[in-house]
C-alpha cells in the first residue's frame, strides 16, 4: 500500500522557476525521505528529514515537515532542465525492517 | 552512480515461466532490499535481506523469493510469472539497518511477461 501521497502528480515549469511537490502521509513516521528518478531508471536519494526536524536544505532543495498535518513539501529552487524526472517521498517504516514506502510521485518537466 | 548493478537490464518472460534477476551491492553494504514497481506507480517494497538473511517482507505471495550471498550480491527469483508480474525490479543497499540509513538504487531490470 501507498504510504505518501504526492501532488500534484505532473509539475510542468520553465527553467529559472521554482518548484514545489507536496508529500502527505497517513501513519506517523520515523523520517521522511525524498528521492529523484529519471526516465523510469533507478532512485537517487536526494535529502532525509527526521519527524523532529521542520526544515532542511541542500543545494538548491529545501524540504519542510509538518508533522501535525502529516505532510511535507519539497522545493527546487531555479530549476534546470536537469532536474526534470519524478520526485517521490517515502517513510521508513516497520520494526526492525526499514522498508521504505513510497507514494506515486510528481512527474516534473522543466522546459529550457 | 551509486555503486549498485542489476543484470539483466531488460528481460522477455511468458507467462508461467521462472525469472532471476541479479544485483550486486556496494562492498560493505550488509543489507538489500527489493522494491517492485509498476509502471506510473511508486516502488512496492518485496523483501529486505541482512547478513543473508530475510528481514521482513511486503506484501507479495511466496513465489517471489531471494538470496543474500556473503559477497554482497543478491538474487531475486519469481516463479510461475503471470502478466501483473511485469516491472521494473530495483534492489537497494544500504550500510545497516538504521532508519536513517541512505538507500543506494540500481538502475533496475525490466522484466516484461508476455
Amino acid at each position: 500500500s501507498q504510504q505518501g501521497e504526492e501532488d500534484p502528480q505532473a509539475l510542468s515549469i520553465q527553467e529559472g522557476e521554482n518548484a514545489t511537490m507536496n508529500c502527505s502521509y497517513k501513519t506517523s513516521i520515523n523520517n521522511l525521505q525524498w528521492y529523484r528518478q529519471n526516465s523510469g531508471r533507478g532512485l537517487v536519494h536526494l535529502i532525509l528529514i527526521r519527524s523532529n526536524e521542520r526544515e532542511k536544505h541542500s543545494g538548491r532543495l529545501r524540504v519542510t515537515l509538518d508533522t501535525s498535518k502529516k505532510s511535507s513539501s519539497l522545493l527546487i529552487t531555479a530549476s534546470r532542465a536537469a532536474d526534470t524526472a519524478s520526485y517521490f517521498c517515502a517513510d521508513i517504516s516497520g520494526a526492525g525492517s526499514y522498508q521504505l514506502t513510497f507514494g506515486k510521485g510528481t512527474k516534473l518537466s522543466v522546459i529550457p | 552512480e551509486t555503486g549498485v548493478t542489476q543484470s539483466p537490464t531488460h528481460l522477455i518472460k511468458t507467462r508461467g515461466q521462472q525469472v532471476t534477476l541479479r544485483c550486486s551491492s556496494q562492498s560493505g553494504h550488509n543489507t538489500v532490499s527489493w522494491y517492485q514497481q509498476a509502471l506510473g506507480q511508486g516502488p512496492q517494497f518485496i523483501f529486505q535481506y541482512y547478513r543473508e538473511e530475510e528481514n521482513g517482507r511486503g506484501n507479495f505471495p511466496p513465489r517471489f523469493s531471494g538470496l543474500q550471498f556473503p559477497n554482497y550480491s543478491s538474487e531475486l527469483n519469481v516463479n510461475a510469472l503471470e502478466l501483473d508480474d511485469s516491472a521494473l525490479y530495483l534492489c537497494a543497499s544500504s550500510l545497516q539497518l538504521a532508519d536513517t540509513d541512505t538507500q543506494y538504487f540500481g538502475p533496475g531490470t525490466r522484466l516484461t511477461v508476455l
